[in-house]
């Protein structure tokens, strides 16, 4: 039973480019959060998506960064014309629904540097 | 407001030995859960522990367990006989309510080292 499938694992960009970032969720789970998290710094929440919705987006930035879940495929975190300050590691997580005690489960990241 | 404070943010534990990690948390919503996540030097997020506002009994998984103080809103993660393979961040995170579709919110992490 795959886990959470993130890729690429590592990706690097020029400033002003564009950033895909892919997130396969585990098999079963409807639910897909985006974190994002600074070297030394713990693991901030960006969005949380079900299949072709968007449901708390509290953590995103207004600007440059998009999220979607379609109904076929991955879910993709899209973080247009890319900052220095946009380099961390972006991790995603997946959940099943209707269960309170269930833990995120997450996948290995992806570490994106801005040069 | 900060919603998980570990006030720790390095710690060292002697190979064999045990350590607590600590946790704050503040929530005015009667149902919640508790989680903790090892992340080591590879990167990756491990869940470890989990407990439930209603639990009645602290949890346990192995070597690990939750010192849960509900009147004092902390959820202290132990560690008992302490290996190397211990070392790396620990991160403690809640979810508010009891629905799956709440994020978890996290802390800023305790780095664990264990010493040979």
């Amino acid at each position: 039973n795959a886990g959470v499938m993130q890729n690429p694992r590592h990706l690097v960009r020029r400033r002003g480019q564009e950033a895909r970032l892919r997130c396969s969720p585990m098999k079963g789970h409807s639910h897909v959060y985006w974190y994002r998290q600074l070297p030394e710094e713990g693991l901030k929440f960006m969005v949380y998506l079900q299949k072709e919705n968007i449901i708390d987006e509290s953590g995103m930035p207004k600007e440059r960064f998009s999220a979607e879940f379609p109904k076929e495929g991955p879910s993709i975190l899209r973080i247009q014309q890319v900052v220095r300050g946009d380099s961390a590691a972006y991790f995603c997580a997946s959940s099943p629904p209707n269960r309170g005690d269930s833990p995120l489960h997450f996948g290995n990241g992806t570490r994106l540097t801005v040069t | 407001a900060q919603k998980i404070t570990q006030t720790q943010p390095g710690m060292f534990v002697q190979e064999k030995e045990a350590v607590t990690l600590d946790c704050t948390y503040d929530t005015s919503d009667p149902s919640y859960g508790l989680f903790w996540y090892k992340q080591p030097s590879s990167g990756e997020m491990i869940f470890l522990i989990y407990q439930g506002s209603y639990d009645q009994q602290n949890a346990t998984e192995g070597r690990y367990s939750l010192n849960f103080q509900k009147a004092r809103k902390s959820a202290n993660l132990v560690i008992s006989a302490s290996q190397l393979g211990d070392s790396a961040m620990y991160f403690c995170a809640m979810r508010e309510g009891m629905d799956s579709s709440y994020k978890l919110i996290f802390g800023s992490g305790t780095r664990l080292l264990v010493r040979p």
